[in-house]
């Protein structure tokens, strides 16, 4: 079975620019999960999406947003890029129940110049 | 979801187990331990999770105290690609505002040597 795909891999912006990155769940997985990974931070969870719904979300503005389709593919935005937005964002798929064994995909390393 | 302690870095030799700790004193009864590892600048790799009773897979043992307070991770014969950062956590089964998320740590650096 394919694993979590993610595209691109790497990605540059400049200040103000906007974003958008891809993430492709293994088959029959309906949960997709975003998560942002800098090294003053860490992982930190951005938001969650079930049969095209978002049911959770963590601390982020709302510059950072998502959505998923009919298929369980999700993409997440970024809009009005910041330096402190440049990091590794990583996404995780699952069944989509709680405490669900979640996946990850390989990232994709967002520059913002 | 409850906080998990875990020490900043480990060494283990090469072939012999590596045995990771962590302290979660305040899990709550539907919250489970999960284990993930993350070689450097990928993404995080699942390896076990646990609820009360040890567990086995292909990967590693979990070993979960009777009181659920604490837990240990262990690789049976610890080779050089193991070396990455290893993360304890205690994720929630009851849905709502845990769907989906996994509150990562600081983990473990395992190095494994030669």
């Amino acid at each position: 079975k394919a694993g979590v795909t993610q595209t691109p891999r790497y990605l540059i912006k400049t200040r103000g620019q906007q974003v958008t990155l891809s993430c492709s769940p293994i088959s029959g997985h309906r949960s997709v999960s975003w998560y942002q990974q800098t090294p003053g931070q860490g992982l930190q969870f951005l938001f969650e999406y079930f049969s095209e719904t978002q049911r959770n979300k963590g601390n982020f503005p709302g510059r950072f947003s998502g959505r998923q389709f009919s298929n369980s593919r999700s993409e997440m935005n970024v809009s009005t890029l910041e330096l402190g937005d440049s990091a590794l964002y990583l996404c995780a798929s699952g069944l989509g129940g709680g405490a669900d064994t979640q996946y990850f995909g390989p990232g994709t390393r967002l520059t913002v110049l | 979801d409850a906080k998990t302690t875990q020490p900043t870095s480990m060494d283990c030799a090469e072939g012999r187990a590596a045995n990771l700790p962590c302290n979660h004193s305040t899990i709550s009864g539907n919250e489970y331990v999960y284990w993930y590892r993350q070689i450097h600048s990928q993404g995080p790799q699942y390896i076990i999770h646990g609820l009360k009773n040890n567990e086995t897979n292909e990967m590693a043992s979990l070993i979960i105290t009777e009181d659920r307070k604490s837990s240990t991770l262990i690789l049976p014969h610890a080779t050089l690609r193991d070396t990455a950062v290893y993360y304890c956590i205690a994720a929630s089964q009851a849905g709502g505002t845990s769907y989906g998320k996994l509150t990562f740590g600081q983990g473990t650096i395992l190095t494994v040597h030669p």
